[in-house]
């Protein structure tokens, strides 16, 4: 089953690029790994997807290498509104009873500093 | 359109006393999810629904929980007999079919106070 671990935390300026790393090394064959942004008292929101190699949306950029042990969840030029706890998650199916988990990471609070 | 919507938003309950959460998913979504996150903590799967179908059960904390979904629609999460270790904010989220290439839409949470 999937672990996944995050840095705790991460301080930033606004205008820098961040980037945030999840890890899952034991990743099943079929998962897809996404990442969620949460604001304090809401729900988590999706920024961006990614099965392999990179992928870009207008928000972000998501990194994830050859072995998929790990994804990298990359933020450009970031803003005082960016601070936000971020979260990767991964869906691991449990191939004794072809049902699935899904397990969220443990989340970096991102700080971004004036 | 509307998003996934989650009743109540705040419940403060006695020790003992059974507790209903009810999820409205976003129409057309045939996967619904339930989620626990304590106070400052991550986001633990609790389970999952494919239409009115829960196959797996096994990630809810005890048996004093249970959930049902009817209709492929509202579900409702039932904790009985509450404790204060259930006092959490209770997510729900949905998204168009089952599996993880599919994002899933989160509902703004129940806080659960057990006093």
């Amino acid at each position: 089953l999937a672990k996944t671990t995050q840095p705790i935390s991460m301080d930033s300026y606004e205008g820098q690029e961040v980037n945030i790393t999840c890890s899952h090394n034991n990743i099943a064959t079929n998962d897809y790994i996404t990442w969620y942004q949460q604001f304090p008292s809401q729900g988590p929101r999706f920024i961006i997807q990614g099965y392999k190699t990179k992928v870009t949306n207008e928000v972000a950029s998501l990194f994830i290498p050859a072995d998929r042990k790990s994804s990298t969840l990359s933020l450009p030029r970031v803003s005082l509104s960016d601070t936000a706890v971020y979260y990767c998650l991964v869906g691991a199916l449990l191939l004794t009873s072809g049902t699935y988990k899904y397990i969220f990471g443990t989340g970096t609070r991102l700080k971004v500093l004036a | 359109g509307a998003g996934v919507s989650q009743s109540p938003s705040n419940k403060v309950t006695e020790k003992g006393k059974d507790v209903e959460l009810r999820c409205d998913p976003i129409s057309g979504h045939t996967a619904l999810y339930w989620y626990r996150q304590s106070l400052g903590q991550g986001l633990e799967f609790l389970i999952y629904f494919q239409g009115n179908s829960a196959p797996d059960k096994s990630g809810l904390p005890s048996d004093r929980f249970s959930a049902e979904r009817t209709g492929g629609s509202v579900s409702t999460l039932t904790i009985q007999r509450t404790q204060q270790e259930d006092s959490a904010v209770y997510l729900c989220a949905s998204s168009p079919s089952q599996g993880s290439n599919y994002e899933q839409y989160f509902g703004p949470g129940t806080r659960l106070t057990v006093t």
